[in-house]
This record gives C-alpha cells, sequence and structure tokens, in this order.
C-alpha cells in the first residue's frame, strides 16, 4: 500500500533540474508533497486532487496522472535550498478521512 | 499565527517509563494526525483525531499506545512501558477546513 518513489537518491549541481516520481498500486484522491531538511519536520509544498490536475509555484511544480495512479514532481533550475528528502504522501479514495500514506522518501542533495 | 507546536521537543525515558507527547494544532484546526519516523525512515501513519474523536486508530501498535484530543487542551499521545524500539521522532500534524497537513516540529524520543 505503501507508494513507491524514484529515484531513491539524485544528486544535482545548482541550476540542473529533476523529476521525483510517485506511484501508487492503489487508486488515489490526492498526493501531498513535503520536503524534509535533516533533523527538522517535513515541510508542505503541494498537494493535487485527482482530475488529473498539475500545479507549481516558482520553480517547483508537479502533476498528478489519476489514471496511472502517479504524482510527478518537477524541480527546474535547482537551488541550494531544494537540498533534503522529499516524500509523497497518498490519500486513497476509500475516505480515508486524511490518513496520509508516505513513501520511502527521495534524497536530493544541490552542490555549487 | 502560531504553527503546530509540539512540546517536548526531546525526551528522554528508561525502558518501563512512560512517555506523554503533547501537541496544540494550527488555530483554528481541528484535525490531528500522529506519525512516527525511525530514524532514516519514512513517515508512519499512527492515529488521526477530532475532538474528542478517535476516527482512525489503525497504524496504532496494539498495545502500550493510546492517543486523546480533549475538548480543552492538546492532543496527547501516550507510551506506557517505553522499550528501545520505541525510539523515534513523533510527529503531529493538523488540517482545517482544507485537506493540507501542517507538520509540528517533532518530539524526539530516546530510549535508554
Amino acid at each position: 500500500q505503501q507508494p513507491v518513489q524514484s529515484p531513491q537518491a539524485v544528486i544535482l549541481r545548482e541550476g540542473e533540474d529533476a523529476v521525483i516520481n510517485c506511484s501508487s498500486s492503489k487508486a488515489l484522491y490526492s498526493v501531498h508533497w513535503y520536503r524534509q531538511k535533516h533533523g527538522e519536520a517535513p515541510v508542505f509544498l503541494m498537494i493535487l486532487l485527482k482530475g488529473g490536475e498539475q500545479k507549481g509555484h516558482d520553480k517547483i511544480s508537479a502533476s498528478f496522472n489519476e489514471k496511472k495512479q502517479q504524482s510527478s514532481l518537477y524541480l527546474t533550475a535547482s537551488q541550494l535550498s531544494y537540498s533534503g528528502t522529499y516524500f509523497c504522501g497518498t490519500e486513497g479514495q476509500s475516505n480515508q478521512g486524511g490518513k496520509l500514506i508516505f513513501g520511502q522518501g527521495t534524497e536530493l542533495s544541490v552542490k555549487p | 499565527n502560531a504553527g503546530v507546536m509540539q512540546n517536548p521537543r526531546h525526551l528522554v525515558r528508561r525502558r518501563g517509563q512512560e512517555a506523554r507527547l503533547r501537541c496544540s494544532p494550527m488555530k483554528g484546526h481541528s484535525h490531528v494526525y500522529w506519525y512516527r519516523q525511525l530514524p532514516e525512515e519514512g513517515l508512519k501513519f499512527m492515529v488521526y483525531l477530532q475532538k474528542e474523536n478517535i476516527i482512525d486508530e489503525s497504524g496504532m501498535p496494539k498495545e502500550r499506545f493510546s492517543a486523546e484530543f480533549p475538548k480543552e487542551g492538546p492532543s496527547i499521545l501516550r507510551i506506557q512501558q517505553v522499550v528501545r524500539g520505541d525510539s523515534a521522532a513523533y510527529f503531529c500534524a493538523s488540517s482545517g477546513v482544507s485537506e493540507t497537513q501542517y507538520f509540528g516540529p517533532g518530539t524526539r524520543l530516546l530510549v535508554l
């Protein structure tokens, strides 16, 4: 039931782009993306609801393909501050009342 | 506009003692979620509460763990007779009318 994230880890140079994928075997109602730096709390990035929408702000955007039960997070022109572990949290269509099931995380390192 | 507050931030207990973790949701939020994060792992859902009600406790261990969210005061996660395997970061998140869950800074529990 846990969504699968890929890749597990990625190293970028400043200014490079990255894509992080999140796949579920179950039908999804929503996908939530968070970034967590070591020793800190997860910070909310964005939420995508079923309907195949795409969202974005600044240089971080995401898409949600309901049919494929998949979401992708796009990081463009990466900055040093983007470093951290990215988690997707999924909510199933069975109306679990807001409970999120998180993927195992993708560790992103941005080097100067 | 205070965010989600958790205390204590760090808690050290000896095996067999009790641990009490507190969470005050963001102002206006009535939904509280507890997640556990083991070192170098993802977030695991434990329990979802609304005021005076446990909505979903499917992630709670069957024994020693309990949670409450009283009409007045913070939500409390209680772990009785702690064991070394309980050592982890415990995060609380809250949400309001929207689906977005905002995380608190976490309580790092160390069991000696």
